[in-house]
Formats: structure tokens, sequence, C-alpha cells
């Protein structure tokens, strides 16, 4: 069946470091791969999408890549700072109708 | 712009009674999804419309859950009869098309207590 797999204990980084965070996948063959930030008890918020045949997304500090052999995503916070602290989530879908299929998410904390 | 829009927050009921959740999406988003999460989760696909046409709702418990959305816009999801494992956060989200590359939107959740 298919897996994503995300950091499960939380990430502790130093303000002003970068921060790495990885999501594995198993059974499946995306078309796309997003990626959203959750705070406490608000919904997801959209950040980035990086398609199949993309290396490497940036946004502002934010950069993704996006290995289709080693079936992983990179998820890169550079200059890292307290606001950036929440969860991130990734998010799998197989292209055309196919639907999203979330991970469980990493708990990114930065300590100032 | 508005965003996705969703009520109650909260809600606390006690097993085996009814209870239902509205959402209201953006504005021309024809496709809108409900999720529910567990803590320490991700949101898992419970139903995903396209306008009034449930397209995929294979996750869907349908002995006691149920969905709605009339006209295409407005989406309600009720529980009956609500179970001790069904105490989660219930998320609204909605998207232009169902494309797999489409941002969703998402609302701020309706955190469900059974008691």
């Amino acid at each position: 069946s298919q897996k994503i797999e995300q950091n499960s204990e939380a990430l502790n980084i130093q303000e002003g470091k970068t921060a790495t965070l990885t999501c594995n996948y198993t059974n499946y063959s995306p078309a796309y791969l997003q990626w959203y930030r959750q705070d406490p008890g608000r919904g997801p918020v959209f950040l980035l999408l990086i398609r199949e045949n993309e290396k490497e997304k940036r946004k502002e500090r934010l950069k993704v890549t996006f290995d289709t052999t080693l079936k992983q995503s990179l998820f890169h916070i550079t200059a890292s700072q307290p606001a950036d602290s929440a969860t991130y989530l990734c998010a799998l879908s197989g292209g055309g109708a196919d639907g999203l299929t979330f991970g469980k998410g990493t708990h990114l904390i930065i300590q100032p | 712009e508005a965003g996705v829009v969703q009520s109650p927050r909260y809600k606390i009921i006690e097993k085996k009674q009814p209870v239902a959740f509205w959402c209201n999406p953006i504005s021309g988003h024809n496709t809108l999804y409900w999720y529910l999460q567990n803590l320490g989760q991700g949101p898992e696909l419970l139903i995903r419309y396209e306008n009034e046409e449930a397209v995929d709702d294979s996750q869907l418990p349908k002995d006691r859950f149920s969905a709605e959305r009339l006209k295409g816009v407005d989406s309600t999801l009720k529980i009956q009869p609500a179970e001790l494992g069904d105490s989660a956060v219930y998320l609204c989200a909605s998207s232009l098309d169902q494309r797999g590359a489409a941002e969703q939107f998402f609302g701020p959740g309706t955190r469900l207590t059974v008691l």
C-alpha cells in the first residue's frame, strides 16, 4: 500500500540555521508533491508545489527538492526564525483528478 | 477575499447523538473536500466533491457518515450516531478544480469531542 513518511520526532533547530525536513514515499509514483504548513488550531496552508519533472523549487527562504529515484522530497527553510515553528505536511498526488494524500507531518521548533 | 468558512468551531456531544458540520468554500471553487485529522496525524480524505457530485467517497464510513453539497456550493457533513472514536478535527478544504496540482485552501476545522 502507499506510504508517506515524515520525521515523526520534533525537529529542533537554532534560529538562523537551515531547517531540513524529509518526506519519503513508497509504492507511489506521484506526479505532484505539495508542502503545507499547519499551526495549532488552524487548517493547513499551502506553501509550495513541485512537479515530478522538476528537481528544485524556491520561494523566498523556502526550497523544495524532488528526487523520484530516491522517492524523496526535502524541504528547506534557510535563515530560520522562531515564527517558522509549526508542523509541516507533505502531500502527494498521482496527477489528473487524483486527490492529495498527506503525510503525518513534522513538528519544527526554531529555538531563539 | 474570504477564506473557507466552517462552523461550528467546537462541538461536544455524547455518544450516539447526531452532529453536523457546515462548510462554505471559497467563491468559484468547484472542488470541495472533507478531511478528518487526528492528533499528530495528517488530514485523511473522507469525501471529495466536484461541483455537486461526490467523485471520491471511498473512505467515508457510510453506515454513520453522510455528506451533501447541494447546488455545488455549501456542504454539510453529518455523523449519526456518533461514536467515541469519531473525536477528531474535521477539516473542509476547497480548490479551483480537482487536479492534483491544485492548491487546496483549508478552513480552520471543527473540533469534535464525543463523550
